[in-house]
């Protein structure tokens, strides 16, 4: 049971470049959620979803997009990535809202 | 604007000592307040949660203590090991679109052998 996953864990970009990051969960969970995490500030919610193919806002959405095409997977990605999306970012997970949220161990994104 | 406010930012405590972290909120909607540990390199892990109808919750040397009237909860850590240091947050959550989870800016534990 690998719970949830992310890919992938490291990733450098140019200014300017696009790129997806994946977060995959084996839970059979309803919810998933995209944070970013940043030195003095938390967790800050990016993106969430509350079942397949629905998504929705977060605090901070600006600059992002996602998609959840399957139940399983939960897609972030950044059309144009700029250097103030510098983050580590974690995907998380919950059987239904108001619930335990699972979490992944990270994508830790640079932006040069 | 900061939802939920945790305090101290960092925390230097003996090992055996009393590891205390608190926590304070706004909006009296909040209806489930969990604790997560993060250690480096890894996500953050559930700790232990408390929902607004129990003043205290207590699972092994872990205790959240939670005052309704002064919109405050916090993170007791007895007997603290010098294994518990990592950074730990408070979040809360209301019964709603998404039920985001609004987390604090997190404390840093340190205990010193």
């Amino acid at each position: 049971n690998a719970g949830v996953t992310q890919t992938p864990k490291f990733r450098v970009l140019k200014t300017g470049q696009s790129m997806t990051l994946l977060c995959a969960q084996d839970m059979n969970h309803e919810y998933m959620y995209w944070y970013r995490q940043d030195p003095g500030m938390g967790l800050r919610l990016i993106h969430y979803s509350v079942g397949e193919g629905t998504t929705a806002k977060g605090e901070v959405p600006d600059g992002y997009n996602v998609s959840r095409l399957k139940k399983q997977n939960f897609l972030l990605g950044l059309e144009s990535a700029a250097p103030s999306q510098t983050s580590v970012y974690f995907c998380a997970s919950s059987l239904w809202g108001n619930q335990p949220q699972h979490f992944g161990d990270g994508t830790r994104l640079s932006i040069l | 604007q900061q939802q939920v406010k945790q305090s101290p930012q960092s925390l230097i405590v003996q090992k055996g000592g009393i590891s205390i972290i608190n926590c304070a909120y706004e909006n009296t909607a909040f209806d489930y307040f969990p604790w997560y540990q993060q250690f480096p390199g890894k996500g953050p892990a559930l700790l232990i949660a408390i929902r607004p109808d129990v003043s205290e919750k207590k699972e092994g040397r872990f205790t959240i203590s939670f005052n309704k009237s002064a919109k405050q909860f916090s993170l007791h850590i007895m007997d603290s090991q010098p294994g518990d240091s990592a950074t730990y947050f408070c979040a809360a959550s209301m019964q709603g679109t998404g039920n985001q989870f609004y987390f604090g800016t997190g404390t840093s534990l340190t205990v010193i052998p």
